[in-house]
This record gives C-alpha cells, structure tokens and sequence, in this order.
C-alpha cells in the first residue's frame, strides 16, 4: 500500500508565499503528481514530478526528492482564488495512476 | 471546462438500487478512468479503461462495474446500493502515453 501524509490545513495571506510538504511511502515509485481542487469541483493538474529537484511552472513549483520520499508545492504571490485543497499522489507501479492523499486545506486571506 | 462530460450531475436514490453514470473523455483521448471521493475516504482510484480494454483496477467494490464502448464514452455500474455509497464520482481521461488526467465535473450520488 501506500502511505501519503500532508498537513490537513494551511493558511497565508495574499501576496505571500506557501510551502505545502508530503511526505510518501510506496514501492515501484514512479513519480509524484500535485493536483487543486476546490470545494465541489473536479481536480485540475498542476504538475508532475519524476526527477529529482524542482521544477517551476508560473506562481507554482513543485519539487520531489525520490531518496527522502519527499514532496513539496510551492505557491507564490498568492491569491484569493488559490484556496483550495491541495492533493499530493504518488504513482507507481509503471502507471501514471496517481494514489491520493487527503490533502491540505489551503485558506488564503486578505 | 475540461472537454470531459459526465451525466448526470446529481443522483438520489434509495438503498438496494442500482444506478448508471455516464462519461464522455475528452476528444481523442484513449483512456478514461473513474474515481470515487467520499468525505471519510477521500479521492479512490477505481478503474481504468483502454480503448474499450480494462486496463487497472483499484478499490472497486464488486457491486460496481464500468465498461467503455466503442464511441470512448464510458459507464459506471453501481447496484445493491449502500448509504456508504454516496459520494462525488468522477471520471477523468487522459491521451495514450500521457500522465495528465483531466477530470469531469463529477457526478453527485446520494443514497437515502
């Protein structure tokens, strides 16, 4: 099986920058996926991690170290629409099936 | 708006019944994949489909089963229904080869 653990719930004000960290247990490790998703609405992807190290996209890096087992998502500038839930999920196996877990809460705030 | 559709947004129904969700993927996309997200158990990976062919499965009740037609548009079977049933349901597609899934806007069910 596979163990996914991330804080329940963050918050940070607008402007400012966010840290959401994962940490994952899971064999045949292939790579890690962050997605949002806010309340009652589908998951949108944000990225996808296979290699070591961090890889930006915008307002948004996510950053994996296979070794530690070991993930982060880092949000900056953020804005009001960035509350979310932030998923972390592993994939492994030789799928891209992502495994996820519960989330992190994120409540951004003026 | 993902390209994914789903019917329908919102069911209700009474426990012992059984219930078809629909999914259409995206345009060209070979692979669809369904999920359910309850508030104990979070976002579960259930099953996947290939061009028609079961390609993984993950926690799916016997009581469920999927299929995916020829057109790509797949269904999702759920019978003898249980109040643990309720639950957002999504599906969710994906080109052959790639790794990003794009999701539906999901199906609500309630079972009373």
């Amino acid at each position: 099986g596979q163990n996914i653990d991330q804080p329940t719930e963050m918050t940070a004000t607008e402007g400012a920058i966010v840290q959401i960290n994962c940490t994952y247990q899971t064999s045949g490790f292939n790579g890690l996926f962050w997605y949002q998703q806010h309340a009652g609405e589908a998951p949108t992807f944000l990225s996808y991690n296979v290699l070591d190290g961090l890889e930006e996209k915008g307002r948004f890096s996510s950053f994996l170290s296979r070794s530690k087992g070991y993930s982060y998502l880092l949000l900056k500038e953020l804005q009001m629409k960035d509350s979310a839930s932030y998923l972390c999920a592993p994939a492994s196996g030789g799928s891209y099936i992502p495994t996820f877990g519960r989330g992190t809460s994120l409540i951004v705030h003026p | 708006d993902s390209g994914v559709t789903q019917t329908p947004k919102h069911l209700i129904t009474a426990t012992g019944q059984r219930v078809t969700l629909r999914c259409s993927p995206r345009s060209g996309d070979l692979s669809v994949y369904w999920y359910q997200q309850s508030l104990d158990q979070g976002l579960q990976f259930l099953i996947q489909y290939y061009n028609g062919e079961e390609r993984a499965k993950g926690n799916i009740l016997e009581r469920f089963s999927a299929q995916q037609f020829p057109d790509l548009h797949s269904e999702l079977n759920l019978s003898s229904l249980e109040l643990g049933d309720s639950a957002l349901y999504f599906c969710a597609s994906s080109r052959a080869g790639d790794y990003e899934q794009y999701f539906g806007p999901g199906t609500r069910l309630t079972v009373t």
